[in-house]
């Protein structure tokens, strides 16, 4: 599997844009990149997944570069109910299931 | 409302005790996943059932026990539990290389 690395935390305004960057430089060719936002004492909940180049939601963007190795999570202007623990995770699905490992996430703190 | 429903959501339990956790998905998915979050600790990935067969067992000690009677559901029977094993017990479901959904977690506490 490959590992990710991640900033253990970020601070942030209300209103700005934040980017969290990963790095996965052992990432496979099958492999997918996923990230979750947790609150505390819930579950972690799916904020968007990619493969390569640029995916969009209402949530969020995700930035995969040609070579894979990193990607970025862009939060366009967050509000306090960001404030939570990010996770990046990249994982292989063709097996039918996905070994999902969590490392210690970054924690995001959105200050008024 | 991420389609993944446990229960119960809290459950206090003495050592000598036995009990279940159980975990419902009402998305399709054809895999399912028990995980355990520890204090400000990073989420542990127990058990694996992938078409309802067991393909990861992550060490788990044997005094936790999953089972996956269909598709849809997941159980993780508990006996004779150690105090250390007090924390938020997680289930997830996914599909293919479709992200995962977790349910809201049942926090354990073993007196």
């Amino acid at each position: 599997l490959a590992k990710t690395t991640q900033p253990i935390s970020m601070d942030s305004y209300e209103g700005q844009e934040v980017n969290i960057t990963c790095s996965h430089n052992n990432i496979a060719t099958n492999d997918y990149i996923t990230w979750y936002q947790q609150f505390p004492s819930q579950g972690p909940r799916f904020i968007i997944q990619g493969y390569k180049t640029k995916v969009t939601n209402e949530v969020a963007s995700l930035f995969i570069p040609a070579d894979r190795k990193s990607s970025t999570l862009s939060l366009p202007r967050v509000s306090l109910s960001d404030t939570a623990v990010y996770y990046c995770l990249v994982g292989d699905g063709d097996t039918g299931f996905q070994k999902l490992v969590f490392g210690t996430g970054t924690r995001l703190l959105v200050s008024p | 409302e991420t389609g993944v429903t446990q229960t119960p959501r809290h459950l206090v339990m003495g050592m000598t005790n036995k009990k279940s956790l159980k975990c419902e998905q009402h998305l399709g998915h054809n895999a399912m996943y028990w995980y355990k979050q520890s204090a400000k600790k990073p989420l542990e990935l127990m058990f694996v059932y992938s078409l309802e067969e067991r393909v990861e067992n992550n060490s788990v000690p044997s005094r936790f026990s999953p089972e996956c009677p269909n598709s849809s559901h997941l159980f993780l029977h508990l006996h004779t539990l150690q105090p250390e094993d007090s924390a938020l017990y997680l289930c997830a479901s996914s599909q293919d290389v479709g992200g995962a959904f977790f349910g809201q977690g049942t926090r354990l506490t073993v007196v």
